[in-house]
């Protein structure tokens, strides 16, 4: 079965530069969640979005800013780069569908991001 | 402030002993899930429980949410070493798109 699919699997990037992380969610679901995970930490909600519009906004930087495409992939992008964004992203999908209950997310491999 | 608090933090057995993780909250969540994670990879749904006092099972994992709704616990008969890695219990407050708040994870390694 397909799964979520995460691009690029490792980044480096220096301090002040820009990155961009891609998600490709399971075919047919309609969310996608990113969360930032770093070392020894659970995992941090950044950001959401239903049927491609934004439906939820966690801790995310006003550096970074994120998408959802027609065909339901995402970007996260990420601006000025410092030491401390280095961590694991993670995107995550479900399928909603007007239902009432959140009865869990597939996530992705995730990207590990290092700035040096 | 954490939302969800899970103890133990770490925990290291011998193969075959069993073991409960506990995963609290004074917050209601309308429902509330567990991921097991290893390292470098993303977490792994487990299973997810939606009624006070429901109890799944799922082979030597038996989850159990609380009568109110507000915590949870994750017992594991006979624990093997394939069992090693960060539990992790999330909680979802109502609404199908709504985001899940993670837990401060266990660590378990089981000895063999």
């Amino acid at each position: 079965a397909a799964g979520v699919i995460q691009s690029p699997r490792h980044l480096i990037k220096e301090k002040r530069e820009t990155a961009t992380l891609k998600c490709y969610p399971i075919p047919r679901h309609d969310t996608v969640y990113w969360y930032q995970q770093g070392p020894g930490q659970d995992p941090q909600f950044l950001i959401s979005f239903y049927e491609k519009m934004q439906s939820d906004k966690g801790s995310i930087p006003d550096r970074f800013s994120a998408q959802q495409f027609s065909d339901y992939h995402s970007e996260l992008n990420m601006s000025s780069l410092e030491l401390g964004d280095s961590a694991l992203y993670f995107c995550a999908s479900s399928l909603v569908a007007g239902r009432i209950t959140n009865y869990g997310y597939t996530f992705g491999s995730g990207t590990r991001l290092t700035v040096v | 402030t954490q939302l969800l608090e899970q103890s133990p933090q770490f925990l290291s057995i011998q193969e075959g002993e069993n073991l409960t993780v506990y995963c609290n909250s004074s917050s209601v969540f309308s429902s509330l899930q567990w991921y097991r994670q290893e390292p470098g990879e993303g977490p792994v749904l487990l299973v997810t429980v939606v009624t006070g006092g429901e109890v799944k099972k799922l082979k030597r994992l038996t989850f159990q949410f609380g009568d109110a709704r507000k915590d949870s616990s994750l017992h594991i008969t006979a624990a093997q070493p394939g069992d090693t890695g960060l539990y992790l219990c999330a909680g979802a407050k109502s609404g199908g798109y709504q985001k899940v708040t993670f837990g401060t994870g266990t660590k378990l390694q089981v000895i063999p």
